[in-house]
């Protein structure tokens, strides 16, 4: 079954750095597109980077420049290094895998669709 | 970025009742929209993709619709364990935007 475990977060203070690791399992992480979303205490999901199966990454405006997504193929995981964090970075922060069940290809067209997700691991930037 | 704006942003229904939620993008996405179901304190589920092609094993009651800028997420008959979050999201050109999310609640 895939599977996908976080771990990493915790209380850091604003200016600080924190990694977080996706730990993947029964997939390939390097075969597969995958995300980091989070979520603000009380509030909507937001979308914030994904990194393709070549290696192509892409971030949300408000992580440009601060966040780096990448993966470790040897250890299977999945990474979010979080720089010079702000108390609006605070969140539940949830990794997802597109398409798990094969390829993203549909009709001629490629449809991309988060459909594992795991759990979460809850950051905190708080002096 | 793309905008994607959801109507309404909560809701009550009985269950039973029929239920639409909107959702807008701020230019056209053709049918790359998915929507998702989040139980509180839980991880999100993949409900529909590419506008209107069910998840396996998400029941039938859910069906989405629409293309270009408007889109619809109806549930036909609402049943207990659909009282929840829901989230369109565009996957037309990174950022693959959310919505803000409509909150489903029991009248």
């Amino acid at each position: 079954e895939v599977q996908l475990v976080e771990t990493g977060g915790g209380l850091i203070q604003p200016g600080g750095s924190l990694r977080l690791s996706c730990a993947a399992s029964d997939f390939t992480v390097s075969n597969k597109y995958m995300s980091w979303v989070r979520q603000a205490p009380g509030k909507g999901l937001e979308w914030v980077s994904v990194i393709y199966s070549g290696g192509t990454t892409y971030y949300a405006d408000s992580v440009k420049g601060r966040f780096t997504i990448s993966r470790d193929n040897s250890k299977n995981t999945l990474y979010l290094q979080m720089n010079s964090l702000r108390a609006e970075d605070t969140a539940m922060y949830y990794c997802a895998i597109y398409c798990s069940g094969g390829s993203c290809y549909s009709g001629g067209y490629y449809y991309y669709y988060m459909d594992v997700w795991g759990k979460g691991t809850t950051v905190t930037v708080s002096s | 970025d793309i905008q994607m704006t959801q109507s309404p942003s909560s809701l009550s229904a009985s269950v039973g009742d029929r239920v639409t939620i909107t959702c807008r993008a701020s230019q056209s996405i053709s049918n790359y929209l998915n929507w998702y179901q989040q139980q509180p304190g839980k991880a999100p589920k993949l409900l529909i993709y590419a506008a209107s092609s069910l998840q396996s094993g998400v029941p039938s009651r859910f069906s989405g619709s629409g293309s270009g800028t408007d889109f619809t997420l109806t549930i036909s008959s609402l049943q207990p364990e659909d009282f929840a979050t829901y989230y369109c999201q565009q996957s037309y050109r990174t950022p693959w935007t959310f919505g803000q999310g409509t909150k489903v609640e029991i009248k």
